[in-house]
């Protein structure tokens, strides 16, 4: 049974350009949620996704956004990059009533 | 709002001592703990959960977290340290059950297990 995945799983941009992040979650999960883990702090929740929908966000700007397709899988697009922008960025999928996220390797991104 | 601490930024401890790794949390309702690890230029791996029940929670590898409700507190142990337990550890926070909310983690602690 395959865990969470994510792609690339690293990648190099420049300031201003756009970048998409991808990410399948684990068997049977229907809700994927995203984390920015910048270097040395802990994961901050930028937004979560089910039924294709984005249900809850954190205090991340519009440059953020997402989309969840309908086998689960979801992508996470960054517009107009800042060099404040290069980190860690964790996918996780979790299931209605578990209650356990489960964390996928991440794609770190480094912007120039 | 939600919020975790994890006062300290390294533990050091002796392989086969007894390991403490603290958390504190704040949230309005009741808590839904969580600790995760964290090896180098990896995802997060998931221990542990609290969610009701028992005070004291059994995880994978031999880790286990008390939950204390009057001292705010979900501290992770370990009876005996492993050099292979060398990681960052986070602790997470929800306000419900489900997996359809948002975690708040604290800023993590480098445990460092000497030989």
């Amino acid at each position: 049974d395959a865990g969470v995945t994510q792609s690339p799983t690293h990648l190099i941009k420049t300031r201003g350009q756009q970048v998409t992040l991808r990410c399948s979650p684990k068997s049977g999960h229907d809700t994927v949620s995203w984390y920015q883990q910048a270097l040395g702090q802990g994961p901050q929740f930028i937004f979560q996704y089910y039924e294709e929908e984005e249900r809850q966000r954190g205090n991340f700007p519009d440059r953020f956004s997402g989309h969840q397709f309908p086998n689960y899988s979801s992508e996470l697009n960054v517009n107009a990059l800042l060099l404040g922008d290069s980190a860690l960025y964790l996918c996780a999928s979790s299931l209605e009533g578990a209650g356990t996220q489960y964390f996928g390797p991440g794609t770190r991104l480094l912007v120039l | 709002a939600q919020s975790v601490a994890q006062p300290e930024d390294q533990v050091n401890v002796a392989e086969g001592n007894p390991l403490t790794v603290k958390c504190t949390y704040s949230v309005s309702g009741n808590p839904y703990l969580f600790w995760y690890v964290q090896y180098p230029n990896r995802g997060l791996q998931f221990l542990l959960k609290y969610i009701t029940g028992d005070n004291l929670v059994k995880g994978s590898y031999g880790f286990e977290a008390e939950f204390n409700k009057s001292q705010t507190s979900f501290h992770l142990k370990k009876p005996s340290a492993l050099v292979s337990d060398s990681a960052l550890y986070f602790c997470a926070v929800r306000d419900m059950p489900t997996g359809r909310r948002a975690l708040t983690f604290g800023s993590g602690t480098r445990l460092q297990v000497q030989p």
